[in-house]
């Protein structure tokens, strides 16, 4: 089965600041990657996804992806105390029955701070 | 449209004994995954459905857990008999055609094992 490695952090920023989360991942064939924010008690929803090398913007949020290097990471700008999660990264992997399923990283959890 | 439906929404309940979960997937999505999420880890799949029938098994512990989506919709998880380090959160997730890109996830049931 593939792994995914993330930092578990925690992980602590400022106001303002930039948050940086990093995932490496096992398998070189790997496609896609998809970033989830988690609150506490609650499920994980998905923020973005990747499969190109490069940079992926969505307002705040910027996806990294350097297949080379195995490495996606997810960069949070002008962090606010409310982007205060666990932010899980998750790869594809094909299933015996051919269809794919998510494996899961850790997480690594992020507080940002007033 | 209304999301992945999950009940109990809490379990708590003395090792040895038995439990079952409940899943009612989006409208029309023929994919149904169970994942399982110990504190402080990232989910980990436990069986997978396509309609119903099941894709992905490899990490169900089929000694004590069972799984079945008789109709192709709504699915039960079952564990019997429980043991401590089953004490996690029960997440059911559903997508569209078993594509990662739609996947969306249920609230969970959280279940302790004392």
């Amino acid at each position: 089965q593939k792994e995914v490695e993330q930092n578990s952090g925690p992980l602590s920023v400022p106001e303002g600041a930039i948050a940086s989360l990093n995932c490496t991942y096992s398998d070189r064939g790997s496609q896609s990657f998809f970033w989830y924010r988690q609150y506490s008690g609650k499920s994980p929803e998905l923020i973005m996804f990747i499969y190109s090398n490069g940079d992926k913007e969505d307002g705040r949020f910027t996806a990294q992806l350097n297949k080379a290097s195995q490495y996606v990471s997810l960069l949070i700008r002008d962090s606010q105390p409310s982007d205060s999660a666990t932010y899980l990264c998750a790869v594809p992997t094909l299933t015996q029955g051919g269809s794919e399923k998510l494996v899961f990283g850790k997480g690594t959890k992020l507080t940002v701070n007033p | 449209e209304a999301g992945v439906a999950q009940s109990p929404r809490y379990k708590i309940i003395e090792k040895r004994q038995s439990v079952a979960f409940w899943c009612n997937p989006i409208s029309g999505h023929a994919t149904l995954y169970w994942y399982q999420q110990i504190l402080g880890q990232g989910p980990k799949l436990l069986i997978q459905f396509q309609n119903n029938g099941v894709v992905d098994d490899s990490q169900l512990p089929k000694d004590r857990f069972s799984a079945e989506r008789l109709k192709g919709v709504d699915s039960t998880l079952k564990i019997q008999p429980a043991k401590l380090e089953d004490s996690a959160v029960y997440l059911c997730a559903s997508s569209f055609q078993g594509t990662p890109y739609g996947y969306t996830f249920g609230s969970g049931t959280r279940l302790t094992v004392v």
